[in-house]
């Protein structure tokens, strides 16, 4: 199974500010998927990350708000802009091979991240 | 759309006896596959068994195994002789068999507390 880490594993952050959450694999994968769990909620799909295409978000998360780069088949990065304390929570990136879809998806340890 | 739903938010079992995690999914689609992930306090999603929905037998893995029940869309986890490093969180999850679907529904989850 795929090997992931997530950068930083926690973090407590400022009103207004923004912070961008690293997702490195250590073998190349085809997708790659942002979740936010909110506290004491299950995993809600925030965006789908391919390489060499523009993420496509779930119906309630915009590109503005929530920034994706995926610069190659290893590594993906999730900005959480203009924060505020609704934006508490955990943020898991997730990796996937596309053509293969029953093999199951691994998870990063996850960021948690606390607005003030 | 697919959603999934636990209808148990909450489950306590003694240890070394049987517990059975119930989760249903509504899905018009016939080929899909199905996770039941673990969530401990460290909050690390691990994949505890998946089972393909062409096929019949249920899916076991050593103390887990699933009763799957295609016509319900039921799919229960079973967990016997507990331990207490069963007590976690537990998601059950649908995916598309789809080859453009890898992303991954979640049910509520159920907190399965484990006594000793």
């Amino acid at each position: 199974s795929a090997v992931i880490s997530q950068k930083p594993s926690r973090d407590i952050c400022q009103r207004g500010t923004s912070l961008t959450i690293q997702c490195q694999v250590d073998s190349q994968v085809t997708m790659m998927f942002w979740y936010r769990q909110q506290p004491g909620q299950s995993l809600t799909l925030i965006a789908t990350a391919n390489q060499g295409s523009e993420a496509t978000y779930e119906s309630g998360f915009v590109i503005d708000k929530f920034p994706i780069s995926r610069p190659n088949l290893t590594f993906s990065t999730l900005t959480v802009s203009n924060m505020s304390p609704e934006d508490s929570s955990i943020y898991l990136c997730s990796v996937g091979r596309g053509g293969d879809s029953n093999q199951p998806q691994h998870f990063g340890d996850g960021t948690r991240l606390s607005i003030l | 759309a697919q959603t999934v739903t636990q209808s148990q938010p909450e489950m306590s079992v003694q240890e070394a006896e049987t517990v059975t995690l119930s989760c249903t999914y509504d899905t018009s689609e016939s080929d899909y596959y199905l996770f039941w992930y673990k969530q401990p306090p460290s909050r690390q999603m691990i994949l505890v068994i998946r089972q393909e929905a062409y096929k019949q037998q249920n899916a076991t893995e050593n103390r887990f195994s699933v009763n799957f029940q295609k016509a319900a869309k039921s799919f229960s986890l079973k967990i016997s002789d507990s331990q207490l490093g069963d007590a976690a969180m537990y998601f059950c999850a649908y995916r598309s068999a789809r080859r453009t679907g890898n992303m991954l529904t979640f049910g509520g989850g159920t907190r399965l507390m484990v006594k000793p």
